[in-house]
């Protein structure tokens, strides 16, 4: 069974510009959830989709934004970037509705801002 | 404000020892997870803890959790070489969805 694959694995990209990441979840998951880590923060909640639907969202600005497509692939959408949104950017997808809920993440998109 | 702390962040020890990781949470929560990451690697899944007196063990990891307490620990024994990473707890707070809240990590060395 294949696991969770993000796409670029690596990114650079100038401050101003955008830059739109891509996650596929494991086969049957409909939830997929998109994290921030960075040295200084750790790691971060920035929104969750089901179903083609945010159920849930973090404490981030709105440059950062998502979407998720009917077949459950979640794209994540930075604007503008900022210096400071140099990170390791992860999905994780899990079947939503079981009782444990395990969420699997896939290897990341480490975004660099120069 | 929900918060989740771990101590210690670093820890290096000797192959063979044992040693616990500990996790404190801020409010009640449904689950609490326990996660590996190796250096440049992504987050692999190690324990999912449910309710209050839950224990879960695979190999020499072992992890308790304390829902009064809002305590969960992981219990490393006879620690090998392979074990060294970063360990992250994280805790669900929103039924059903999925809003994990990680702590800081702590990185693990174990040294020969």
């Amino acid at each position: 069974k294949a696991g969770v694959t993000q796409t670029p694995r690596y990114l650079i990209k100038t401050r101003g510009q955008q830059v739109t990441l891509s996650c596929s979840p494991i086969s049957g998951h409909r939830s997929v959830s998109w994290y921030q880590q960075t040295p200084g923060q750790g790691l971060q909640f920035l929104f969750e989709y089901f179903s083609e639907t945010q159920r849930n969202k973090g404490n981030f600005p709105g440059r950062f934004s998502g979407r998720q497509f009917s077949n459950s692939r979640s794209e994540m959408n930075v604007s503008t970037l900022e210096l400071g949104d140099s990170a390791l950017y992860l999905c994780a997808s899990h079947f939503g509705g079981e009782p444990l809920n395990i969420q699997y993440f896939g290897a990341g998109t480490r975004l660099s801002v120069l | 404000e929900l918060k989740v702390e771990q101590n210690p962040l670093f820890l290096s020890m000797q192959e063979g020892k044992n040693y616990t990781i500990y996790c404190n949470y801020s409010t009640t929560s449904d689950r609490l997870y326990w996660y590996r990451q190796d250096p440049g690697k992504s987050l692999e899944s190690l324990f999912v803890l449910l309710s209050n007196g839950a224990v879960k063990q695979e190999g020499r990891l072992m992890a308790s959790l304390d829902t009064k307490a809002r305590l969960s620990t992981l219990h490393i024994t006879a620690a090998v070489h392979d074990l060294s990473a970063t360990y992250f707890c994280a805790v669900d707070i929103i039924q059903g969805a999925q809003k994990l809240v990680f702590g800081q990590g702590t990185r693990l060395t174990i040294n020969p």
